[in-house]
């Protein structure tokens, strides 16, 4: 009984590279968010997807972060030319429902941006 | 606002004592209020969660106490352990929403022997 994957764990990218973070959702869950948690402070909303559809992205930045869920495969949290202000932990969370209000967290990947 | 505030920012309790983490919100809309344990370099866990309906609810040695007309929660971990030590969030949801969890700044535990 697989829980939330995401991969990778850790990912380092110098200024100005590309991140592709991954996650794969609990089995029978359809729903993903992400979420960015920054030293020492709490979990910030970023994304809300269904299969190929983004709900809520009212937490994303609005330049060089998108997301996506596609009808097969992993949700993927792409963020273009980095800064070193993107060095955080991004988790996902999945629920298996629309109005399910319990989310399961992955284990996070750690980006570090050099 | 959106905001959920919580306190202590950390916490030392002796075994076997009781751990208290209150959180405070502002949106009326919210009706889901979880707690999540995270340990050092793994994603949070959902431990507990209260709907505003009901004014405590207890599973083993956690119980949420909710306050809905002072728009306050709180967790209470009854006869702690070290194992207890972690970082704990308090969230709240808007049912309709999206149920995008709105999260606290966290609590760092520390039980000490």
């Amino acid at each position: 009984n697989a829980g939330v994957m995401q991969n990778p764990r850790h990912l380092v990218r110098r200024r100005g590279q590309e991140a592709r973070l991954r996650c794969s959702p609990m089995k029978g869950h359809s729903h993903v968010y992400w979420y960015r948690q920054l030293p020492e402070e709490g979990l910030k909303f970023m994304v809300y997807l269904q299969k190929e559809n983004i709900i809520d992205e009212s937490g994303m930045p609005k330049e060089r972060f998108s997301a996506e869920f596609p009808k097969e495969g992993p949700s993927i949290l792409r963020i273009q030319q980095v800064v070193r202000g993107d060095s955080a932990a991004y988790f996902c969370a999945s629920s298996s429902k629309r109005e399910s209000y319990e989310q399961y967290f992955g284990p996070g990947t750690r980006l570090t941006v050099t | 606002q959106q905001q959920v505030k919580q306190s202590p920012q950390s916490l030392i309790v002796q075994k076997g004592g009781i751990s208290i983490i209150n959180c405070a919100y502002e949106n009326t809309a919210f009706d889901y209020f979880p707690w999540y344990q995270q340990f050092p370099g793994k994603g949070p866990a959902l431990l507990i969660a209260i709907r505003p309906d009901v004014s405590e609810k207890k599973e083993g040695r956690f119980t949420i106490s909710f306050n809905k007309s002072a728009k306050q929660f709180s967790l209470h971990i009854m006869d702690s352990q070290p194992g207890d030590s972690a970082t704990y969030f308090c969230a709240a949801s808007r049912g309709g929403g999206g149920n995008k969890l709105t999260f606290g700044t966290g609590t760092q535990l520390k039980v000490e022997l």
